[in-house]
């Protein structure tokens, strides 16, 4: 299996710009996390999606960012405009779920840098 | 929201050390894995175990679900293990997002 893709795996954008980050997960998972990492806050959660659908975006920092799965095979998480302190690592993860296992795969990630 | 605490934050041995890792949550949960981010910043699943015990290799952890804490034990540690690892919960039923502690960095010296 080729585990979670994503990308691209760097992005350098200009304050402003819209950045659109994509995930492909697991095939066969159901359930789909976007996460993001900065010195400051840690490891946290953007939002998750169960069978396509969203379930909590309770983690998302404000209405610049949106995210989408029209599909089991793929995610974009959008930021428009960005800003500066958007800079930080950004993780996508999958799950089997469906209660065989919750175990979260995490792919390489995005490393986002806004100017 | 559920917290999660690791100790100790910093940690340096030598290569062929023993360490023990903790991780404390603040309420039940069904999931907790335990993750090694390596220096390319890759996040490596090493254990789902939100209850009892599991061994893989040199790498070992137990989770007592009802004092509410986990630990992750590594024998004979190499090089290769240094990092930073975390321990990362969810409470909510079936698939939830997880929330991570601040990891604890560890440092093998030749």
């Amino acid at each position: 299996d080729a585990g979670v893709i994503q990308s691209p795996r760097h992005e350098v954008t200009e304050m402003g710009q819209e950045v659109t980050l994509r995930c492909k997960p697991i095939s066969g998972h159901n359930s789909l996390f976007w996460y993001r990492q900065t010195m400051m806050r840690g490891l946290e959660l953007l939002i998750y999606f169960n069978n396509n659908v969203p379930i909590d975006d309770s983690g998302m920092p404000e209405d610049r960012f949106s995210a989408k799965m029209p599909n089991a095979s793929f995610s974009t998480l959008k930021i428009q405009p960005s800003e500066p302190r958007d800079s930080a690592v950004y993780f996508c993860a999958s799950s089997p779920s469906q209660g065989l296992s919750d175990t979260q795969y995490f792919g390489p990630g995005t490393r986002l840098t806004v100017l | 929201g559920i917290q999660v605490e690791q100790s100790p934050p910093d940690l340096i041995l030598q290569e062929g050390a023993n360490s023990t890792l903790r991780c404390n949550f603040s309420d039940s949960v069904n999931n907790l894995q335990w993750f090694h981010q390596n220096p390319w910043g890759q996040l490596i699943n090493l254990f789902y175990i939100p209850s009892g015990t599991k061994q893989n290799g040199r790498l070992s952890a137990t989770t007592v679900a009802t004092e509410r804490y986990s630990l992750l034990y590594i024998s004979s540690s190499q090089t290769t293990d240094s990092g930073v690892y975390f321990c990362a919960v969810a409470s909510g039923g079936g698939a939830d997002g997880l929330t991570f502690g601040k990891g604890t960095h560890l440092i093998i010296q030749p």
